[in-house]
């Protein structure tokens, strides 16, 4: 267990339509990334928060928006979703020791677009 | 544009065997990599990491040995167990960390 926790595990929905990924990060940590993994694509990075503020950016669509909440929990907002959306969205969560940074993930949630 | 990739989609060793997974990376500033084990529906774990003033890191049966001129990383596992049966990832970056595509390793019993 990683110490992330991700809502909801599943989510089913259809074209069209707008969902909201929740990220608890873990005690302590003030830096949530979230991503997008597809079979088709791998693991993308789309969005890093540090501390309540965007940190960095990267293939994140449009439609998607996120944010971060004071205390430090994380959403993930998705709209007018396609099909191509269907995909496995992890976040994580990390600090920064000795330089260094290593990212802690969540279990993921699993979205389908019908 | 920049990528990390990997040699090969997939890996079958025998148990008991030491198994290597490869990844080379384009970017030549890269200076932080990370390899990652994912678990059929589990996130990515955290397995090893290595910066680039360094060419080997060892843990806890594995190695994650770094070559910067042919832009080469590899992750060794020694005595590979059934539990190591995964997907592996490299990654390389900070904040905008970027992922190769996966290495699927099976364990033969």
């Amino acid at each position: 267990d990683s110490g992330v926790t991700q809502t909801p595990k599943h989510l089913i929905t259809a074209t069209g339509q707008r969902v909201t990924l929740r990220c608890s990060p873990r005690s302590g940590d003030l830096s949530v990334y979230w991503y997008q993994q597809s079979l088709d694509q791998g693991l993308q990075f789309l969005i890093q928060y540090y501390n309540g503020e965007e940190r960095a950016k990267g293939n994140i669509l449009e439609r998607f928006s996120a944010q971060q909440f004071p205390d430090l929990h994380s959403e993930l907002n998705l709209s007018s979703l396609e099909l191509g959306d269907s995909a496995l969205y992890f976040c994580a969560s990390s600090v920064r020791q000795g330089g260094q940074e290593t990212q802690y993930f969540g279990p993921g949630t699993r979205l389908l677009v019908l | 544009g920049e990528s990390v990739g990997l040699h090969l989609p997939t890996l079958s060793v025998q148990e008991g065997d030491n198994s290597i997974i490869n990844c080379a990376y384009s970017n030549s500033a890269s200076d932080y990599f990370i390899w990652y084990k994912q678990e059929s529906g589990k996130g990515p774990q955290f397995i090893i990491d290595i910066r680039s003033n360094m060419d080997k890191r060892q843990g806890q049966r594995v190695t994650v040995l770094l070559n910067k001129t042919v832009k080469h990383l590899s992750l060794q596992i020694a005595a590979t167990q059934p539990g190591d049966s995964a997907v592996y990832f490299c990654a390389e970056g900070f904040n905008d960390m970027r992922f190769g595509a996966g290495t699927r390793l099976t364990v033969k019993p």
